[in-house]
């Protein structure tokens, strides 16, 4: 079965400062990945998804993520944090035919 | 388009007591998901529905029952609430695709509390 693992359930960072959110993923079949991101008291709302067109792939707000298949990772970066990046980001595999599973989630909390 | 809605926002339920939760897309999606959140555990799919007609069990679907009421609807109730069902429930949907490519789209969630 697909599983996630997102190493590190809070990750700080200052204004301005490179956003690093890590993610690796055990699956049997090539996967598909996701990330996602939840604001407070909201839904989670996409922010990019790789699907083996290309391996780096770029989301909304700036945020990008590189899927490794020899490491088995799809880590999620962004050159320069900001105040609203504040939020709690989750990274998802698709276990096929519709079901996504999603890992615990990582917190990111940005200081001015 | 108000893509994935969700009733209510807000419920305080007594050990016992039963419940629906209800949840419609307006984006002609064929699947339709139904999610916990808990503190530290990310989200837990409790049922899903691949299309109009089916749904099939999740991860954690003891004490939960769904019904997939036509293409835009797909309700969640608790016939016994129990404090355990304390959570965040979230709907999703999603196209479909049977390779498992495409995204869910979620609803702003129903904050569920148990005493």
């Amino acid at each position: 079965a697909q599983s996630v693992t997102q190493l590190g359930s809070h990750v700080s960072v200052s204004e301005g400062a490179l956003v690093l959110l890590r993610c690796n993923y055990s699956s049997s079949v090539p996967p598909y990945l996701f990330w996602y991101v939840q604001y407070p008291n909201q839904g989670l709302q996409l922010l990019l998804k790789y699907t083996s067109a290309a391996t780096l792939v770029k989301g909304i707000n700036g945020f990008e993520a590189e899927f490794k298949k020899s490491e088995t990772s799809f880590h999620l970066t962004k050159p320069s944090a900001h105040m609203s990046d504040a939020a709690e980001y989750f990274c998802a595999v698709s276990e096929g035919f519709q079901k996504l599973v999603f890992g615990t989630g990582t917190r990111l909390l940005v200081s001015p | 388009n108000a893509g994935v809605t969700q009733t209510p926002k807000f419920q305080v339920l007594k050990t016992g007591q039963s419940m629906t939760l209800q949840c419609a897309q307006d984006m002609n999606h064929n699947s339709m998901y139904w999610y916990r959140q808990d503190p530290g555990m990310g989200l837990r799919l409790i049922y899903y529905s691949a299309s109009e007609g089916t749904t099939d069990k999740g991860e954690v679907p003891n004490g939960y029952n769904v019904s997939r009421l036509n293409k835009r609807e797909f309700s969640l109730r608790l016939e016994s609430a129990a404090p355990s069902q304390t959570s965040v429930y979230f709907c999703a949907s999603s196209s479909g695709l049977a390779d498992g490519s495409n995204e869910q789209y979620f609803g702003p969630g129903t904050r569920l509390t148990v005493t």
